[in-house]
């Protein structure tokens, strides 16, 4: 059975700290997505990576950064968390090309107080 | 760029009455366009997709979805629905570029009433 797993369901923490949000995937896909999902404004891509060590920007990515050392692993952090950044986040992974499903893991709920 | 417009933030139905839930695209490009189911505290899952094949397509539970040109629309309907499909849908659609992007529409939730 095809899996992304992202390493928290729920995370609280405090305003300032670095945060950091795991997923892994094991369909060796070479693309893989950050989300955040808020009430009312569906799916927000913050960032996303197409191959190692490659990362490219989404609509929102103020206030995040991402890792992707090894292709399995994407990593976003929160380099100092603030209240506004509590939220749904969302990982996926994609096989390359525009036709293919996209395969979400379970999310992470970050309250930040 | 391309859009997904999905109307109606949400959808109550009755159990057993048909579910229709809407979605408009923009595209410059014949669009590859998803259809995604989320349950409460689950992540997101494939309900179906266009790939320009067939434009009428079936998907799991029940759930198909019809491509319209012409009308630049992807809605999704199911003839009879059941409590088990309580949930938020979301429409999508894929960008062209080489990242291979999904753009999300702001989701529908449907409720269902016994």
């Amino acid at each position: 059975d095809v899996k992304v797993t992202q390493s928290s369901r729920y995370l609280v923490k405090r305003t300032g700290e670095k945060v950091f949000l795991e997923c892994v995937q094991d369909m060796d896909h070479e693309n893989m997505f950050w989300y955040r999902q808020d009430p009312g404004l569906g799916l927000r891509l913050i960032y996303f990576s197409y191959d190692v060590k490659m990362k490219e920007k989404g609509d929102i990515p103020e206030g995040y950064s991402v890792s992707r050392e090894k292709k399995e692993r994407f990593s976003l952090i929160l380099e100092s968390a603030s209240t506004n950044q509590t939220s749904m986040y969302l990982c996926a992974s994609r096989k390359q090309g525009a036709n293919t499903e996209a395969f979400f893991g379970q999310g992470t709920r970050l309250t930040v107080v | 760029a391309q859009s997904v417009t999905q109307l109606g933030s949400h959808v109550s139905v009755s159990e057993g009455a048909l579910v229709l839930l809407r979605c408009n695209y923009s595209s410059s490009v014949p669009p590859y366009l998803f259809w995604y189911v989320q349950y409460p505290n689950q992540g997101l899952q494939l309900l179906l997709k266009y790939t320009s094949a067939a434009t009428l397509v079936k998907g799991i539970n029940g759930f198909e979805a019809e491509f319209k040109k012409s009308e630049t629309s992807f809605h999704l309907t199911k003839p009879s629905a059941h409590m088990s499909d309580a949930a938020e849908y979301f429409c999508a659609v894929s960008d062209f570029s080489g990242y291979s992007t999904l753009t999300f529409g702001k989701g529908t939730m449907l409720l269902v009433s016994p």
